[in-house]
């Protein structure tokens, strides 16, 4: 069964930054690309950045460009995101997802997601 | 960037009854590259469709897609109780976006 668990999420100041962690179990994680997808509070869904399987490529959308960096550890099956100079428009819950074989941003298997709130 | 709107904002509807829920792109998206997820309240999304008509694994045939070129529609043909949530589409491939979403509520 796939299963993947953020993890990191909490209270920050604008400014500040946060690594979030999403360990994965169930697949082959190495075999596949991943993602972040984020959710303000109310709002609809962002897709935030990608990472192949290799690690060796990285996407990022424009709102986070040169503020945030995806990773990845395929020897221990963790997905990576390591925020900087946080806003408080990053404030949403942030998904792990687990992208088809195709790496085509299409996600078959999501996290329960973890909660970011950037507030002074 | 593709810009996906999602209409009606909300559906009321009744169990049983046929939902059809509307998303029109900013621009052409391929059929091969049309999603639409399902979202109930504190949970995470669960996809539903890919390539526009094709159900992903464990999605009841009450849930069909169709649509091309900028005009796409997900419906249900049978509303059961555990239907009723936000559904959102999703272009995918490059620069992936989604729609804002539609309410799938009791009415």
């Amino acid at each position: 069964e796939v299963q993947l668990l953020e993890s990191g999420g909490g209270l920050v100041q604008p400014g500040g930054s946060l690594r979030l962690s999403c360990a994965a179990s169930g697949f082959t994680f190495s075999t596949y690309a991943m993602a972040w997808v984020r959710q303000a509070p109310g709002k609809g869904l962002e897709w935030v950045s990608a990472i192949s399987g290799s690690g060796g490529l990285t996407y990022y959308a424009d709102s986070v460009k040169g503020r945030f960096t995806i990773s990845r550890d395929n020897s221990d099956n963790t997905l990576y995101v390591q925020m900087n100079n946080l806003r408080a428009e990053d404030t949403a819950v942030y998904y792990c997802a687990k992208d088809t074989p195709s790496f085509l941003a299409l996600f078959d298997y999501w996290g329960r997601g973890t909660l970011v709130t950037v507030s002074s | 960037e593709i810009v996906l709107t999602q209409s009606p904002g909300t559906l009321s509807l009744s169990p049983g009854e046929r939902a059809t829920l509307s998303c029109r792109a900013s621009q052409s998206v391929s059929s091969s590259y049309l999603a639409w997820y399902q979202q109930k309240p504190g949970q995470a999304p669960r996809l539903l469709i890919y390539a526009t008509s094709s159900r992903a694994t464990g999605i009841p045939d009450r849930f069909s897609g169709s649509g091309s070129g900028t005009d796409f529609t997900v419906s249900i043909s049978r509303l059961e109780p555990e239907d009723f949530a936000v559904y959102y589409c999703q272009q995918y491939g490059s620069s992936p976006s989604f729609g804002g979403g539609t309410k799938v509520e009791i009415k």
